[in-house]
Parts: C-alpha cells; structure tokens; sequence
C-alpha cells in the first residue's frame, strides 16, 4: 500500500545533542510537510516542500531545519534539542497544495 | 489569513448516541476543509474532507459533515457512535492556492458505555 513511513517512532536523545527524523513516501506527492504536536495541542507547522522549493514558517526556530534530498525522502534535523523541543513530530505529504494530507505515524521525541 | 475554532475541547457521549463536534472558521480566500481523527500515539487520518460541490459530504466510519457558507462552519455528526470512535478529532481549512492547513484545536471526544 501507498503510504507515509516515518522513522523511528521513538526517539530519545540528549539535551543538545543533534537528532535527525526521517520520513519516506511512495505516493509520488509533490508537498511534504513536517508538524510538531505537543501534548493535547493542535499539528504546528514547522515547514514544507512543494517539490524542492522549501517553506518555513515565519516562527519556526532556527534550531530546526529540513532536508529533501528526492521526492521519496524528506528529514527533520535538530541542531541542538532543548527540553522544550520534545513531542510528536509529523510528516505528512499532499498531491498538491490546499489538497487532503496523508500522515505517517508519527515519532515521538523525548529529550532527557 | 485564516483561522479554524473548534467550540468543544471535550464531549463525553454514551455509546449508540448521536454526537456533533463543531467547527466554525474564517478565510479571506476560498479554502478547502477537512477532518481528521487521532487515536492515541497515531498519525492524523482524514475522515471526510469538502472540495467543492454538495455541501454535506460522507466521510469513514459512518460520519458526516455539513458545510455551510454563510455560518462559515463545518460540523461533524455521527447518529450512533461506538466506543472504538473515542478519539481526538480535528477540523482543519485549508487555502486553495497556498497549500498550508491550518488546524484547530482539537475535540476529545470520549465514548461511554
């Protein structure tokens, strides 16, 4: 089945230590994007890719950046996770702009 | 710019009850609005989503929504819901042109035998 991966689902790293998220498709979407989900609160979206052209959100903190090296593949990095920074992050991808999105799983980031 | 609001962050139902989660939003643009269901420790799933043409539209696992224009809402019905439908539900909008969700707040909803 088409799909969204993203791996781990679990990732626990040390406070300042850099972390990379990956996630994968094999719908062949042009949009991909990566939200942050803390506990009991709405996606945020942190930023996407329509192709290779990349989008950040105005308050997305440096400390975040993102990778899409071809259309299957896109990371999440990290530079220096701080206690704050530990949730679920999703990726997600969409056919074209404005259409439905199709989540992965999900991987929760603990940082001790 | 847009802006989804979600009117109940939790409601508590008995199972075989009927049950609405309202959204309400506001856009400038024309935008395109979905929902979406979150079991715990999951992914966002799309249950119904609404492009254009008739405005009640049939979603997964026996939910509606009807859009209207003019109240600017998008409400979520279900005539009998079940315990398996305990899940956070999100109404989200979307521009046409821009390709960004906004999502609101979340309801819980919590099935009860």
């Amino acid at each position: 089945d088409a799909m969204v991966i993203q791996n781990p689902r679990y990732q626990v790293t040390q406070f300042g230590k850099p972390v990379t998220l990956s996630c994968s498709q094999t719908l062949n979407h042009n949009v991909m994007y990566w939200y942050q989900q803390k506990s009991s609160q709405a996606p945020k979206l942190l930023f996407h890719y329509y192709d290779k052209d990349f989008n950040n959100e105005a308050d997305t903190p440096d400390n975040f950046q993102s990778r899409r090296p071809n259309t299957s593949f896109c990371f999440l990095d990290i530079r220096s996770p701080g206690l704050g920074d530990a949730a679920m992050y999703l990726c997600a991808t969409s056919r074209r702009g404005g259409t439905e999105a199709f989540f992965g799983q999900g991987t929760r980031l603990t940082v001790v | 710019a847009q802006s989804v609001t979600q009117l109940d962050s939790q409601v508590p139902v008995f199972e075989e009850a009927p049950v609405e989660l309202r959204c309400n939003y506001s856009s400038s643009v024309s935008v395109y609005l979905f929902w979406y269901v979150q079991y715990p420790n999951q992914g966002l799933q799309l249950l119904l989503k609404y492009l254009s043409g008739s405005t009640l539209v049939k979603g997964i696992n026996g939910f509606e929504a009807e859009f209207n224009k003019s109240q600017t809402s998008f409400h979520l019905r279900k005539p009998s819901v079940h315990i398996s439908d305990t899940a956070e539900y999100f109404c989200a909008v979307s521009d046409q042109s821009a390709g960004k969700s906004t999502f609101g707040d979340g309801t819980t909803l919590t099935v009860k035998p």
